[in-house]
C-alpha cells in the first residue's frame, strides 16, 4: 500500500533529447508527489513537485506529469544535458503518515554529449 | 533558503567505537526531521522520524538503542551510532520539514566507514 513503483531503472539518452521516467502508486491517500535529484556522495535535492490537483506542472525543462485515475506520474526531462547525469527518485507523501515520504527505486540517468 | 547542513560529511572509525552525525537546518526551523540511510545503488531507507523536544520514532527494524536520535533544537537533531560494526558503514542523510510542512529539505549526507 506504500509502495512507490519507479521506472526505468536506468536509462541513457543522448544530448538535446527527452528524458522520461515513470512511477506508479497505490495508497490513494498520498497528496503530494516530489521528484529529487541526486548526484554521486550528494544528498537529494528537490527538482520540482505536484499536487494531486492539477495534471502537469512545468519548471524550465522540467514537467511532472500526473494521472490521478492511473495513479500514475512522470517526469520529463527536456533537451536532456549532460549535466542531468544523476539519479532521479519520485516520492510521495501522506499528510496522515507524518509527511513521511515514500521513495521509488530510483532511475540512473545518463546523458550521452 | 530552506539550507540543510550535516556534519561531518565523512567519517572513518573503528569497530566498536561511536559516531555522532549532526543535521541543522541553518535558516528555517524544522519541527520534523528524518534519518535516512542509503546504500550504494539504492534508494533512501527511512530509519526513523524527530520531532523537537520528543522522542524519535523507529521504522521497524531499526534498532533505537544502536541509533540514537536527540532533537534537541527547533534547528538541530543528531544521530548518534552506538557501538559501530563495518555492517554500519553508509551513507547518512538527514532531511527536514520547510515551512510549509511538506517540502522536504535534505542535507549534504555523510559516509560513514567502520573499520
Amino acid at each position: 500500500q506504500q509502495q512507490v513503483k519507479q521506472s526505468p531503472q536506468s536509462l541513457i539518452v543522448q544530448k538535446g533529447g527527452i528524458s522520461i521516467i515513470n512511477c506508479a502508486y497505490e495508497n490513494t491517500a498520498f497528496d503530494y508527489f516530489p521528484w529529487y535529484q541526486q548526484f554521486p556522495g550528494k544528498g537529494p535535492a528537490l527538482l520540482i513537485a505536484i499536487r494531486p490537483d492539477v495534471s502537469e506542472k512545468k519548471e524550465g525543462r522540467f514537467t511532472i506529469s500526473f494521472n490521478k485515475s492511473a495513479k500514475q506520474f512522470s517526469l520529463h526531462i527536456m533537451d536532456s544535458q549532460p549535466g542531468d547525469s544523476a539519479t532521479y527518485f519520485c516520492a510521495a507523501r501522506s499528510n496522515n503518515a507524518g509527511n513521511m515520504l515514500t521513495f521509488g527505486g530510483g532511475t540512473r540517468l545518463m546523458v550521452k554529449p | 533558503g530552506a539550507v540543510v547542513s550535516q556534519h561531518p560529511s565523512w567519517v572513518i572509525c573503528k569497530s566498536g567505537t561511536s559516531v555522532k552525525i549532526e543535521c541543522r537546518s541553518l535558516d528555517f526551523q524544522a519541527t520534523t526531521m528524518f534519518w535516512y540511510r542509503q546504500f550504494p545503488k539504492q534508494s533512501l531507507m527511512l530509519m526513523a522520524t524527530s520531532n523537537e523536544g520528543s522522542k524519535a520514532t523507529y521504522e521497524q527494524g531499526v534498532e533505537k538503542d544502536k541509533f540514537l536520535i536527540n532533537h534537541a533544537s527547533l534547528t538541530l537533531s543528531t544521530l548518534t551510532v552506538t557501538s559501530a560494526h563495518p555492517e554500519d558503514s553508509s551513507f547518512y542523510i538527514c532531511s527536514a520539514d520547510g515551512l510549509d510542512g511538506t517540502t522536504q529539505y535534505f542535507g549534504p549526507g555523510t559516509r560513514l566507514t567502520v573499520l
